[in-house]
């Protein structure tokens, strides 16, 4: 089954944008896929932050700012989430999924991004 | 207000079995594809299984196929995950996730805080 790459860890500065990437393996294309974004915080369970396509097709959790938004770069054939406008609040792990094939599911291994 | 709340972990012993249980409220139960998504200390996400909106179909990953079964119970808003031969790398956090669609292959909009199941000697 496809492994989603993501880097360890990531860090920004207050006010900056954060840009999380999800990188598929070579053998299947992120056009193909939603890929879908969750924020974890210690002690906490997952929360659902958004899905993304296209710029046509894509939604949002519910409550999540717009500064949340999603992306992908179809020749590093990866999957995007970029955090604007970042707040101390935005410190957390992230982690992408993808539905590779009907009734299976693949989380990538989750990012720690990190709030100077 | 939409909640999903699991129960059922213990500490177990290696071979042992386990039923976890999630409790939904604030939603159509019916209406929605639900899942098990476990987290081992410190690390990462795993899906583990998911069932359709009216239990006839189940899909489960690769680490727990043939030993776990997901289930459910419209009529009482429940989701089950029974969990035999139960192995140490089975130690995990267990969540229970509402999927955003009936048929499945969407985000998990809703999570529970997750029931802790310890395989241990």
């Amino acid at each position: 089954q496809p492994v989603l790459t993501q880097p360890p860890s990531s860090s920004a500065s207050p006010g900056e944008s954060a840009r999380l990437t999800c990188t598929l393996p070579s053998d299947i294309s992120v056009g193909r896929y939603y890929i879908h974004w969750y924020q974890q915080k210690p002690g906490s369970p997952p929360r659902y932050l958004l899905n993304y396509y296209s710029d046509s097709d894509k939604g949002q959790g519910s409550g999540v700012p717009s500064r949340f938004s999603g992306s992908k770069d179809a020749s590093a054939n990866t999957g995007i989430l970029v955090i604007s406008g970042l707040q101390s609040e935005d410190e957390a792990d992230y982690y992408c999924m993808i539905w590779p094939k009907n009734g299976y599911v693949v989380f990538g291994g989750g990012t720690k991004l990190t709030v100077l | 207000e939409v909640q999903l709340v699991e129960s059922g972990g213990v500490v177990v012993q290696p071979g042992g079995s386990l039923r976890l249980s999630c409790a939904a409220s604030g939603f159509t139960f019916d209406d929605y594809t639900m899942h098990w998504v476990r987290q081992a200390p410190g690390k990462g996400l795993e899906w583990v299984s998911l069932v359709n909106w009216d239990g006839s179909r189940t899909y489960y990953a690769d680490s727990v196929k043939g030993r776990f079964t997901i289930s459910r119970d419209n009529s009482k808003n429940s989701l089950f995950l029974q969990m035999n031969s139960l192995r140490t790398e089975d130690t995990a956090l267990y969540y229970c996730a509402k999927d955003l669609l009936r048929y499945g292959g969407s985000s998990f909009d809703y999570w529970g805080q997750g029931t802790l199941v310890t395989v241990s000697s």
